[in-house]
């Protein structure tokens, strides 16, 4: 089982579509998790940690289910913003190791 | 944004010469982070230093070697690279000991090896 594992996508969605990532991870000792995203040739940016209660910001939700081990992001009223990849990370029991998902590509369409 | 720079942006280099990319944080963070970001492939943690001493060092070949000289400057330091070797290299930083461990990005080097 790959250490964090995304469904790559493509995702191609309508405006104003709800669209949900899910994200796999194989350390049980993980602590710390965290939805990035990268658009085309850009560095990744940090969207929310996800907290064990759930977190909301905005149009954008995040939940962790430990005893599955995954985490998800769902993106609601989706916009043409929006559209870019993906990244899950998860600590692997060491905060100073961090690794990454291979992404899940998002686009968004009028 | 300035919080993490990153110079050159741009790097075309023989497999015989030898470079270095820089980091910066402006972020007041006390860990540092190098990965690797190739094509179809998830980021790669290269190294990291955390109050200044290096913790982690995943296999990473000799040809690659970080320098970390305070909290805020993080280098990279590359020598008789491979073909293979060419990606996007990022640096990255975040507060450990009591901080939220959530990572900032800089803009990368895109590098290539000829």
């Amino acid at each position: 089982r790959k250490e964090v594992e995304q469904d790559p996508g493509p995702f191609n969605v309508p405006e104003g579509a709800t669209v949900a990532f899910n994200c796999t991870y194989s350390n049980s000792a993980s602590q710390s998790f965290f939805w990035y995203r990268q658009d085309c040739r850009k560095e990744p940016k940090l969207l929310m940690s996800v907290y064990s209660s759930g977190n909301e910001d905005g149009r954008f939700t995040a939940q962790l289910n430990r005893a599955s081990q995954y985490i998800s992001l769902l993106i609601r009223d989706s916009k043409l913003s929006d559209s870019a990849t993906y990244l899950c990370v998860v600590n692997m029991g060491n905060n100073n190791d961090m690794r990454f998902g291979a992404g899940t590509r998002l686009t968004v369409k009028p | 944004e300035t919080g993490v720079t990153q110079t050159p942006r741009h790097l075309v280099m023989g497999m015989t010469n030898k470079k270095s990319l820089k980091c910066e944080q402006h972020l007041g963070h006390n860990a540092m982070y190098w990965y690797k970001q190739s094509a179809k492939k998830p980021l790669e943690l290269m190294f990291v230093y955390s109050l200044e001493e290096r913790v982690e060092n995943n296999s990473v070949p000799s040809r690659f070697s970080p320098e970390c000289p305070n909290s805020s400057h993080l280098f990279l330091h590359l020598h008789t690279l491979q073909p293979e070797d060419s990606a996007l290299y990022l640096c990255a930083s975040s507060q450990v000991e009591g901080g939220t461990y959530e990572q900032y990005f800089g803009p990368g080097t895109r590098l290539t090896v000829t």
